[in-house]
């Protein structure tokens, strides 16, 4: 079955900095790659998604990149705000339309310093 | 518009006790998940519903976990008897089932077995 890898388990970043979380998978046949935010005693929120026939995606202070070649997928995010601070999670699925099992990460833990 | 309902928020039981967890998806989302969250760790699928019918459940510890989705709308999730290692926190999560959108989480309910 799939496995994904996420790197770094824990990152603090100063405020104004920019955030980068790595993930590989090892699937080759996985196609739909989003990224979770997960706060406090909340369920993940999907923040953004990348298909396999895209390269990267951006929305806002938010983009991901996908290198299918490699088997990896990161996550960037440009001038943090402390609002950033959660746990992130990458995945991967087997399908366009993430109606397969979606495969997680194990987090990062991102910390914003003020 | 409501996002994924799940009761209760937290509970507290004794090994070898069973407990039953409460789903109730987004409106019209055919596609239903529940997912097991331990501590530090992503979260990995138990069973995936569409519609009424459980059409990936191997995941699933089937001694002592069941789940239903009898109409096909809100679903519950059974364990009996509990054992310690269950405790962990139970995300349920929907889907349209017939677009790309992805999956959305609900809170999740925290289970400790003592």
């Amino acid at each position: 079955g799939e496995n994904v890898e996420q790197h770094p388990s824990t990152l603090s970043v100063q405020e104004g900095d920019s955030a980068v979380i790595k993930c590989t998978y090892s699937d080759s046949a996985s196609n739909y790659f989003p990224w979770y935010k997960q706060e406090l005693g909340k369920g993940p929120q999907l923040i953004i998604d990348i298909r396999s026939n895209v390269g990267e995606k951006k929305d806002q202070r938010i983009a991901v990149t996908l290198n299918k070649t490699a088997k990896h997928f990161s996550l960037h995010i440009t001038e943090t705000q402390p609002e950033d601070s959660a746990v992130y999670f990458c995945a991967a699925s087997g399908s366009n339309f993430g109606n397969e099992k979606l495969t997680f990460g194990t987090g990062t833990r991102l910390t914003i310093i003020p | 518009e409501a996002g994924v309902v799940q009761s209760p928020r937290y509970k507290i039981i004794e090994k070898k006790q069973p407990v039953a967890f409460w789903c109730n998806p987004i409106s019209g989302h055919n596609t239903l998940y529940w997912y097991r969250q331990n501590l530090g760790q992503g979260p990995e699928l138990l069973i995936r519903y569409e519609n009424e019918e459980a059409v990936d459940d191997s995941q699933l510890p089937k001694d002592r976990f069941s789940a239903e989705r009898l109409k096909g709308v809100d679903s519950t999730l059974k364990i009996q008897p509990a054992e310690l290692g269950d405790s962990a926190v139970y995300l349920c999560a929907s889907r349209t089932g017939t677009s790309q959108e992805t999956q959305y989480f609900g809170p999740g309910t925290r289970l400790l077995v003592l």
